[in-house]
Order: structure tokens, then C-alpha cells, then sequence
């Protein structure tokens, strides 16, 4: 059964970071693109940003660049997003998806980043 | 990298069918056909219903149904159930190799 687990959230100050961690079971981690994609309270969905299978691409969305990066360990089969420079627009449940063909066929049940003083 | 544009609100009676629009442009839902659909309940992680405009997932329901013509794209449920009620929201890949997402429609079964 595949199954994707995130955590790392909680609540942080403006301008602070956070670390953000999925772990991934009951497929072959390594052959896939893994994505973050974020859900404001009340809100709709946003994609963040993914990584190809080796960790050698990625993409962001703009709203991010520059201030997250996405990474992957492949031999734990985990994926992570390092958040920096937070601002109260990001806070929200983050999910990890996993990405078969341009579709996002699994996805975690999120894991709550909360920005505020 | 504007939201694509979906009605906020559809609803429909039990049995009848009802159509969700999502609607971008020549860079992201003209461009390709790599739209996907996903249904939310409340409190619930999205889950994929429709995949490269029109394929369904395995074990998805085939009164789910899905289709594009230019720079919309659009989901039809037929024989609406009450199950159907939830947010449904479609995703489009785009020419920046990066993803948006639909604004999200709520779907109401009266």
C-alpha cells in the first residue's frame, strides 16, 4: 500500500524557517516525482514544488522561489521542503504527493505550518 | 501563475449530471493535455478522479467523466449521488514546467 507521511509543521515566527519532511513506503521511491503542494485554511489548492526521481530538477512556483528548496533522500525514501524567510501568507497544511505521468495519484494527509507572532 | 478559473459553487439533484468548468490559457490547459481532476471532502486529502483530460484512476466511478476543448477544460458527474458532494479542483501542467491549480468548485447534491 503506498503511503506518504508528512511532518515537520508547527508554529513559527514571521522571517523564521522550517523543515518539512515526507516518508514514503509501499512503492519504489526512487522512480517517481514527489511534489508539495499547500491547502490555506478555507482555501484552495497551490502547488508548491517538485523533484525528478534523482533529485537533479526541480521547479517552483513563484511564490516560493527563491526562499524554499525541495530535496529527496532516495536510500531513506523521504522527501523535504526547507522553508526560510516564512511570511503569515504561508501558512497552511502541506501535502506530498507522488506523481505518476502528470497526475498526482497519492497524497499524504499533510502536516500543518502555521506562521504567526 | 494565476489559478485557473472554476465556478465557486455547482449544484444538481440526485441523478442528474452536472458540469464543473476550469478554464487557463495557450500556456497551461491549451498547451497540453496533462489535466487532472481531484474531489475533496472536508477534512479529507484531494483524491485524483480523472487524469490527462479524460482517463479515469482504477476504481473511480465511470459517471465521472472529463473532456477539453482550447483553454477549457471540464469534469461532468452523471447521476449525481450524495456521495458527490465535496471540492473538486483541476490541475493543469504548464509551459514554465510547473503545475496550477484549479480555484475550486463546491459541489451541493439537493
Amino acid at each position: 500500500e503506498v503511503q506518504l507521511v508528512e511532518s515537520g509543521g508547527e508554529i513559527v515566527q514571521p522571517g523564521g524557517s522550517l523543515r518539512l519532511s515526507c516518508a514514503a513506503s509501499g512503492f519504489t521511491f526512487s522512480s517517481y516525482w514527489v511534489h508539495w503542494v499547500r491547502q490555506a485554511p478555507g482555501k484552495g489548492l497551490v502547488w508548491v514544488a517538485r523533484i525528478n526521481m534523482d533529485g537533479t530538477t526541480t521547479n517552483y512556483a513563484d511564490s516560493v522561489k527563491g526562499r524554499f528548496t525541495i530535496s529527496r533522500d532516495n536510500a531513506k525514501s523521504t522527501l523535504f521542503l526547507q522553508m526560510n524567510s516564512l511570511s503569515v501568507d504561508d501558512t497552511a497544511l502541506y501535502y506530498c504527493t507522488r506523481a505518476g505521468s502528470y497526475r498526482h495519484d497519492y497524497w499524504g494527509r499533510g502536516t500543518l505550518v502555521t506562521v504567526s507572532s | 501563475q494565476s489559478a485557473l478559473t472554476q465556478p465557486a459553487s455547482v449544484s444538481g439533484s440526485p441523478g442528474q449530471s452536472i458540469t464543473i468548468s476550469c478554464t487557463g490559457t495557450s500556456s497551461d490547459v491549451g498547451a497540453y493535455n496533462y489535466v487532472s481532476w481531484y474531489q475533496q471532502h472536508p477534512g479529507k486529502a484531494p483524491e485524483l478522479v480523472i487524469y490527462e483530460v479524460s482517463n479515469r484512476p482504477s476504481g473511480v466511478s465511470n459517471r465521472f467523466s472529463g473532456s477539453k476543448s482550447g483553454n477549457t477544460a471540464s469534469l461532468t458527474i452523471s447521476g449525481l449521488q450524495a456521495e458527490d458532494e465535496a471540492d473538486y479542483y483541476c490541475t493543469s501542467y504548464t509551459r514554465s514546467n510547473t503545475y496550477v491549480f484549479g480555484s475550486g468548485t463546491g459541489v451541493t447534491v439537493l
